[in-house]
């Protein structure tokens, strides 16, 4: 079974500065795709980033960018110039590759406070 | 819709009773997901299913949960005989026809506060 694991449950930023979350994860599968959603106080999670583990090129959405690295099993996301709507939970997400549709496993998340 | 609905927001039952809760999906997602997140947790699924049948049903807890999609649109999962350890945000998720885009699309979720 596939694992997602999340070391750091809190981290805190400066607005405007750079923050880095950690995720890591099991898996014996060579196809896979990894996600980092955002939960804010409302509950609803929403997609940050996307990456597709046969691509070798790391995914950058604006602000958010990962720092994918297939050997290590590691999948960091990377926050430039943050903003104070930046602060919320955010989950790692693991899905296989294989099948035409399948579940999510997430990691226990990272809460994430911007201060001024 | 717009993107995935799913009511109510809230619930509060009493021990030993009966809850639906009900998910409507974007339309033209044939994929749908139930999780169930607790207090400081990472969501968990439950329940998967492809239209009308549920393909993977692996992680409902026990027999007094049950979910269902009869026409393959909206969705109702269902908690029978409440236990306090049932409270819980439970969350709704829909995907695209296979293969079109891997990510899934979730709801606001519902808190389930089971006294």
């Amino acid at each position: 079974a596939q694992t997602v694991t999340q070391s750091q449950p809190e981290m805190s930023v400066q607005e405007a500065e750079t923050v880095t979350l950690s995720c890591t994860y099991d898996t014996s599968e060579s196809d896979y795709y990894l996600f980092w959603y955002k939960q804010p106080p409302s509950r609803q999670m929403i997609l940050v980033i996307r990456q597709e583990a046969y691509k070798q090129q790391n995914a950058t959405e604006n602000r958010f960018s990962v720092n994918f690295q297939k050997a290590a099993k590691s999948f960091s996301l990377k926050i430039s110039d943050s903003q104070l709507g930046d602060a919320a939970m955010y989950f790692c997400a693991y899905r296989s590759g294989t099948g035409t549709a399948s579940k999510l496993t997430f990691g226990t998340g990272t809460r994430l406070q911007v201060t001024l | 819709g717009a993107g995935v609905s799913q009511t109510p927001s809230n619930k509060v039952t009493e021990k030993g009773k009966y809850v639906e809760l009900r998910c409507d999906p974007i339309s033209g997602h044939t994929a749908l997901y139930w999780y169930r997140q607790s207090l400081g947790q990472g969501p968990e699924f439950l329940i998967y299913f492809q239209g009308t049948g549920a393909a993977d049903d692996s992680g409902l807890p026990n027999d007094r949960f049950f979910a269902v999609r009869p026409e393959g649109s909206v969705s109702t999962l269902k908690i029978q005989r409440t236990e306090r350890g049932d409270s819980a945000v439970y969350l709704c998720a829909s995907t695209t026809p296979p293969d079109e885009r891997p990510e899934q699309f979730f709801g606001p979720g519902t808190r389930l506060t089971v006294l």
